[in-house]
């Protein structure tokens, strides 16, 4: 069984608006992180938010937000008023247990296209 | 702001050549990554190390893979004979304690084997 699960493989957004990028995962362990990531066409991998299992509140950064809900177990991405440069690849990804170096586990990503 | 930085950021080589990939964690970082990602496809994880020594290692990781932090610096990541599946994205990452215990990654080798 997948542990992530990005269902969109691509999205369209117009410029300014805000944009909902899905993310599901899988797990049994009760500690666990869910991170996003962005990758542009240049290829790196840019962290953008870290939402914790225990955490009580949606994390927020700047224009991005997680839409965390437990029960479903989805941690979507939202990013409001869309830019030009938020045309890339966007990642979910997970880290099982409370702490050390544990691998993260990605998802497939979503390709997401900013329109003018 | 500190970032992981990879060397070279692009590299070519015939089968069978060994390649060495080059990464500077975050300077205060404890835990160090490999993964890689090819064309198209999810980010894969390869290798975590921790106190000079491997913490886990994935399916991918076999014999020909090999880690190292020769200095207190760098961290490295051997592949000794060359395939053509080896052919990807690899992204070195370092982590810190601390709550989210969030991967930085660098901005990635890129390695063709022809």
């Amino acid at each position: 069984a997948q542990k992530i699960t990005q269902t969109q493989p691509g999205m369209f957004v117009q410029e300014k608006e805000a944009v909902t990028l899905d993310c599901t995962y899988d797990t049994s362990d009760p500690s666990y992180g869910l991170f996003w990531y962005k990758q542009p066409s240049s290829g790196e991998m840019i962290f953008l938010i870290y939402q914790g299992s225990y955490d009580q509140q949606n994390a927020t950064e700047g224009r991005y937000s997680l839409n965390f809900q437990k029960a479903r177990k989805s941690a979507n991405l939202v990013i409001s008023a869309s830019q030009l440069g938020d045309s890339a690849m966007y990642f979910c990804a997970m880290r099982e247990g409370g702490s050390g170096n544990t691998p993260l586990v990605f998802g497939k990503g979503t390709r997401l296209s900013v329109i003018a | 702001e500190p970032e992981v930085t990879q060397t070279p950021s692009h590299q070519v080589t015939q089968m069978g050549q060994e390649v060495i990939l080059r990464c500077v964690p975050i300077s205060n970082h404890l835990y160090f990554y490999w993964y890689r990602q090819i064309l198209g496809q999810k980010v894969e994880f390869l290798v975590s190390f921790y106190n000079n020594e491997i913490s886990e290692k994935s399916e991918i990781f076999d014999d020909q893979f090999s880690v190292e932090r020769p200095d207190g610096s760098n961290f490295t990541l051997k592949i000794r004979s060359t395939k053509l599946e080896d052919s990807a994205m690899y992204f070195c990452a370092s982590s810190d304690l601390g709550r989210d215990e969030t991967q930085y990654f660098g901005p990635g080798t890129r390695l063709l084997v022809l």
